[in-house]
Protein backbone atom coordinates (compact mmCIF):
# COMPACT_ATOMS: atom_id res chain seq x y z
CA UNK A 1 0.00 0.00 0.00
CA UNK A 2 1.61 3.10 -1.03
CA UNK A 3 1.94 5.97 1.71
CA UNK A 4 3.49 9.44 1.19
CA UNK A 5 4.93 11.38 3.98
CA UNK A 6 5.99 15.12 4.09
CA UNK A 7 7.94 16.82 6.54
CA UNK A 8 8.19 18.93 7.87
CA UNK A 9 4.89 19.82 8.77
CA UNK A 10 5.10 23.21 9.72
CA UNK A 11 7.81 25.70 8.50
CA UNK A 12 8.80 29.11 9.22
CA UNK A 13 10.91 31.25 7.43
CA UNK A 14 11.99 34.50 6.64
CA UNK A 15 11.34 36.32 3.27
CA UNK A 16 13.99 35.48 0.67
CA UNK A 17 15.34 32.69 2.30
CA UNK A 18 15.82 29.22 -0.20
CA UNK A 19 13.61 26.29 1.26
CA UNK A 20 13.21 22.73 0.83
CA UNK A 21 10.11 20.78 1.49
CA UNK A 22 10.74 16.96 1.37
CA UNK A 23 8.47 14.29 0.32
CA UNK A 24 8.63 10.45 0.24
CA UNK A 25 7.06 7.26 -0.80
CA UNK A 26 7.05 3.78 0.01
CA UNK A 27 6.20 2.47 -3.70
CA UNK A 28 9.04 3.09 -5.76
CA UNK A 29 6.80 2.33 -8.69
CA UNK A 30 5.03 5.26 -9.49
CA UNK A 31 3.58 6.91 -12.38
CA UNK A 32 4.34 10.39 -11.76
CA UNK A 33 4.45 12.91 -8.58
CA UNK A 34 2.62 15.97 -8.31
CA UNK A 35 3.12 18.96 -6.41
CA UNK A 36 -0.48 21.31 -5.22
CA UNK A 37 -0.53 24.59 -3.14
CA UNK A 38 -3.76 24.89 -1.20
CA UNK A 39 -4.13 28.50 0.08
CA UNK A 40 -6.78 28.58 3.05
CA UNK A 41 -10.40 27.79 2.41
CA UNK A 42 -9.18 26.90 -0.94
CA UNK A 43 -9.01 24.34 -3.50
CA UNK A 44 -5.53 22.86 -4.88
CA UNK A 45 -3.34 24.65 -7.49
CA UNK A 46 -1.13 22.31 -9.40
CA UNK A 47 2.52 23.43 -9.16
CA UNK A 48 4.57 21.44 -10.94
CA UNK A 49 4.21 17.17 -12.46
CA UNK A 50 7.04 15.08 -12.83
CA UNK A 51 6.60 11.77 -15.10
CA UNK A 52 8.18 8.88 -13.49
CA UNK A 53 11.25 8.95 -15.77
CA UNK A 54 11.76 12.54 -15.20
CA UNK A 55 14.52 13.77 -12.58
CA UNK A 56 13.59 17.27 -11.53
CA UNK A 57 10.74 19.76 -13.79
CA UNK A 58 11.33 23.70 -13.24
CA UNK A 59 8.95 26.70 -12.80
CA UNK A 60 9.85 29.89 -12.19
CA UNK A 61 11.77 30.00 -8.21
CA UNK A 62 10.25 26.68 -7.85
CA UNK A 63 11.79 22.93 -8.68
CA UNK A 64 10.61 19.84 -7.73
CA UNK A 65 13.45 16.56 -7.79
CA UNK A 66 12.56 13.14 -8.32
CA UNK A 67 14.35 9.93 -6.82
CA UNK A 68 12.36 7.17 -7.80
CA UNK A 69 14.55 4.84 -7.03
CA UNK A 70 15.03 6.01 -2.69
CA UNK A 71 10.93 7.23 -3.34
CA UNK A 72 11.90 11.10 -2.05
CA UNK A 73 10.61 14.24 -3.92
CA UNK A 74 11.64 17.81 -3.06
CA UNK A 75 10.33 21.23 -3.44
CA UNK A 76 12.86 24.00 -4.02
CA UNK A 77 11.59 27.00 -3.56
CA UNK A 78 13.59 30.18 -3.85
CA UNK A 79 14.01 33.65 -3.02
CA UNK A 80 10.68 32.90 -0.75
CA UNK A 81 7.76 36.03 -0.40
CA UNK A 82 5.20 36.16 1.89
CA UNK A 83 2.96 35.46 -0.90
CA UNK A 84 4.29 31.70 -0.65
CA UNK A 85 2.27 31.19 2.35
CA UNK A 86 0.19 27.99 1.61
CA UNK A 87 0.13 24.27 2.40
CA UNK A 88 1.86 22.42 0.13
CA UNK A 89 0.45 18.90 -1.28
CA UNK A 90 2.64 16.02 -2.21
CA UNK A 91 0.74 13.93 -4.51
CA UNK A 92 2.06 10.54 -6.20
CA UNK A 93 0.14 8.86 -8.58
CA UNK A 94 0.14 5.05 -8.54
CA UNK A 95 1.06 3.12 -11.70
CA UNK A 96 -1.88 1.83 -12.61
CA UNK A 97 -2.74 4.70 -13.99
CA UNK A 98 -6.21 4.89 -12.69
CA UNK A 99 -6.13 8.65 -11.59
CA UNK A 100 -5.97 8.09 -8.16
CA UNK A 101 -3.48 10.44 -6.39
CA UNK A 102 -2.14 9.60 -2.88
CA UNK A 103 -1.50 12.85 -0.78
CA UNK A 104 0.83 13.38 1.66
CA UNK A 105 -0.37 15.38 4.97
CA UNK A 106 0.81 18.43 3.59
CA UNK A 107 3.78 21.06 4.75
CA UNK A 108 2.67 24.42 5.81
CA UNK A 109 4.80 27.20 4.91
CA UNK A 110 4.61 30.48 6.60
CA UNK A 111 6.90 33.52 4.90
CA UNK A 112 7.60 36.15 7.45
CA UNK A 113 7.67 39.76 5.77
CA UNK B 1 -5.31 23.49 -18.05
CA UNK B 2 -9.19 22.45 -17.33
CA UNK B 3 -11.10 25.38 -15.32
CA UNK B 4 -13.48 23.47 -12.78
CA UNK B 5 -16.05 24.83 -10.88
CA UNK B 6 -18.33 23.46 -7.65
CA UNK B 7 -21.61 24.20 -6.64
CA UNK B 8 -22.32 24.84 -4.04
CA UNK B 9 -18.99 26.86 -2.60
CA UNK B 10 -20.53 26.49 1.36
CA UNK B 11 -23.29 24.86 2.97
CA UNK B 12 -24.59 23.85 6.56
CA UNK B 13 -26.94 21.26 6.74
CA UNK B 14 -28.58 19.34 9.26
CA UNK B 15 -27.89 15.56 10.08
CA UNK B 16 -30.09 13.26 8.12
CA UNK B 17 -30.79 15.30 5.01
CA UNK B 18 -28.69 14.80 1.93
CA UNK B 19 -26.77 17.29 -0.27
CA UNK B 20 -26.06 16.91 -3.81
CA UNK B 21 -22.52 18.85 -5.24
CA UNK B 22 -21.89 19.41 -8.93
CA UNK B 23 -19.12 19.80 -10.59
CA UNK B 24 -19.16 21.22 -13.86
CA UNK B 25 -15.60 21.27 -16.10
CA UNK B 26 -14.69 23.43 -19.45
CA UNK B 27 -13.85 20.58 -21.83
CA UNK B 28 -14.95 17.09 -21.99
CA UNK B 29 -12.92 14.80 -20.04
CA UNK B 30 -12.90 10.88 -19.62
CA UNK B 31 -12.53 10.76 -16.25
CA UNK B 32 -13.55 12.48 -13.33
CA UNK B 33 -12.72 11.96 -9.47
CA UNK B 34 -14.28 13.28 -6.11
CA UNK B 35 -12.25 13.43 -2.99
CA UNK B 36 -12.59 14.49 0.40
CA UNK B 37 -10.49 16.57 3.14
CA UNK B 38 -11.35 16.28 6.72
CA UNK B 39 -10.55 18.93 8.79
CA UNK B 40 -6.64 19.22 9.04
CA UNK B 41 -6.10 16.27 6.69
CA UNK B 42 -5.06 15.70 3.51
CA UNK B 43 -7.06 14.89 0.84
CA UNK B 44 -8.72 11.05 0.00
CA UNK B 45 -10.39 9.80 -2.68
CA UNK B 46 -14.29 8.75 -3.14
CA UNK B 47 -14.56 8.02 -6.13
CA UNK B 48 -13.99 7.69 -9.72
CA UNK B 49 -16.49 8.80 -12.30
CA UNK B 50 -16.71 7.87 -15.80
CA UNK B 51 -19.33 8.87 -18.41
CA UNK B 52 -21.70 5.91 -18.97
CA UNK B 53 -20.67 3.70 -16.49
CA UNK B 54 -21.15 3.31 -12.50
CA UNK B 55 -18.51 5.06 -10.59
CA UNK B 56 -16.04 3.16 -8.81
CA UNK B 57 -15.27 3.21 -5.19
CA UNK B 58 -12.92 3.48 -2.72
CA UNK B 59 -11.89 1.48 0.05
CA UNK B 60 -14.68 2.79 2.79
CA UNK B 61 -16.32 4.75 0.55
CA UNK B 62 -20.62 3.02 -0.88
CA UNK B 63 -22.51 3.86 -3.30
CA UNK B 64 -25.11 4.28 -0.61
CA UNK B 65 -23.76 7.02 1.19
CA UNK B 66 -22.30 8.89 -1.84
CA UNK B 67 -23.58 8.46 -4.82
CA UNK B 68 -22.48 9.59 -7.97
CA UNK B 69 -23.94 10.86 -11.72
CA UNK B 70 -21.76 11.45 -14.69
CA UNK B 71 -24.45 12.21 -17.21
CA UNK B 72 -22.21 14.05 -19.97
CA UNK B 73 -18.14 13.96 -20.44
CA UNK B 74 -18.08 17.54 -18.86
CA UNK B 75 -20.37 17.36 -15.95
CA UNK B 76 -20.88 15.28 -12.35
CA UNK B 77 -22.55 15.07 -9.32
CA UNK B 78 -22.00 14.04 -5.83
CA UNK B 79 -24.54 13.48 -3.19
CA UNK B 80 -23.53 13.37 0.16
CA UNK B 81 -26.65 11.02 1.70
CA UNK B 82 -28.28 11.05 5.36
CA UNK B 83 -25.61 13.20 6.63
CA UNK B 84 -23.99 12.91 10.38
CA UNK B 85 -21.51 15.83 11.60
CA UNK B 86 -18.62 13.31 10.63
CA UNK B 87 -19.26 14.16 7.29
CA UNK B 88 -18.22 17.73 7.48
CA UNK B 89 -15.10 18.12 5.00
CA UNK B 90 -13.83 19.79 1.88
CA UNK B 91 -15.56 17.48 -1.26
CA UNK B 92 -13.39 18.43 -4.56
CA UNK B 93 -13.62 17.37 -8.19
CA UNK B 94 -10.75 16.81 -10.38
CA UNK B 95 -10.46 15.88 -13.94
CA UNK B 96 -6.86 14.60 -15.35
CA UNK B 97 -5.23 16.34 -18.11
CA UNK B 98 -5.31 13.46 -21.32
CA UNK B 99 -2.29 14.75 -22.65
CA UNK B 100 0.39 14.93 -19.55
CA UNK B 101 -1.08 13.39 -16.93
CA UNK B 102 -1.73 16.44 -14.65
CA UNK B 103 -4.70 16.92 -12.05
CA UNK B 104 -6.85 20.09 -11.85
CA UNK B 105 -8.81 20.42 -9.18
CA UNK B 106 -12.32 22.72 -8.85
CA UNK B 107 -12.69 25.04 -5.91
CA UNK B 108 -14.33 22.44 -3.37
CA UNK B 109 -17.45 22.36 -1.38
CA UNK B 110 -17.46 23.44 2.18
CA UNK B 111 -19.95 21.26 4.28
CA UNK B 112 -20.54 22.01 7.72
CA UNK B 113 -23.12 18.96 9.12
CA UNK B 114 -25.04 20.35 12.70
Amino acid sequence: KQEVTQIPAALSVPEGENLVLNCSFTDSAIYNLQWFRQDPGKGLTSLLLIQSSQREQTSGRLNASLDKSSGRSTLYIAASQPGDSATYLCAVHGSSNTGKLIFGQGTTLQVKP
Amino acid sequence: SAVISQKPSRDICQRGTSLTIQCQVDSQVTMMFWYRQQPGQSLTLIATANQGSEATYESGFVIDKFPISRPNLTFSTLTVSNMSPEDSSIYLCSVEDSLGGTQYFGPGTRLLVL
